[in-house]
């Protein structure tokens, strides 16, 4: 499809368990965003790419958090020792460049029991 | 800091009662206030851009407005199928001019 794809929809992880999540963006965006979303909230912001570059780090809640697009195309949310307040939707987005639009994929469920 | 309210927190209407969304915002300057619709599940779907104040979008049912202090979200005679939940987010035009600040939502349910 066009859209933003994101895989895996679900994951349920064990509690110090690593996990990865990847995003596809809309083919040509030069902006990849990741959000996070609790039950029941709005999303939040966790990262910001200007293709490879990583410009804007500043959600990330831990350092156990680490995200990566090395070739300015596929986005990789990393989450290491996954605790459970890591339990949430993981959004990505993107974004043409000059365009004012930001454009969501369906979501990353992370559930850590 | 850019905030973002959204009231009510839920809202339940019969089929072809229109009503109003609201979000209230803080910005030190605007670049864009943004509507989406999240079904249960998916991703936000972009709606509307509005970027000054008296600006109007419409679309189907929904038509969103703007003043410099919030915006409204004008449901005309609903249908089951807008329920969702509607979210409200800014962007302003300093430094981080690139993220999105949203508010919880409204949780939308019409009943036919």
């Amino acid at each position: 499809g066009a859209g933003v794809s994101q895989s895996p929809r679900y994951k349920v992880a064990k509690r110090g368990q690593d996990v990865a999540l990847r995003c596809d963006p809309i083919s040509g965006h030069v902006s990849l965003f990741w959000y996070q979303q609790a039950l029941g909230q709005g999303p939040e912001f966790l990262t910001y790419f200007q293709n490879e570059a990583q410009l804007d780090k500043s959600g990330l809640p831990s350092d156990r958090f680490f995200a990566e697009r090395p070739e300015g195309s596929v986005s990789t949310l990393k989450i290491q020792r996954t605790q459970q307040e890591d339990s949430a939707v993981y959004l990505c987005a993107s974004s043409p460049i000059g365009v004012n639009t930001i454009y969501f994929g369906e979501g990353s469920w992370l559930t850590v029991v | 800091e850019d905030q973002v309210t959204q009231s009510p927190e839920a809202l339940r209407l019969q089929e072809g009662e229109s009503s109003s969304l609201n979000c209230s915002y803080t910005v030190s300057g605007l670049r864009g206030l943004f509507w989406y619709r999240q079904d249960p599940g998916k991703g936000p779907e972009f709606l509307f851009t509005l970027y000054s104040a008296g600006e109007e979008k419409e679309k189907e049912r929904l038509k969103a407005t703007l003043t410099k202090k919030e915006s409204f979200l004008h449901i005309t005679a609903p249908k089951p199928e807008d329920s969702a939940t509607y979210l409200c987010a800014v962007r302003d035009s300093g430094g981080s001019n690139y993220k999105l600040t949203f508010g919880k939502g409204t949780l939308l349910t019409v009943n036919p």
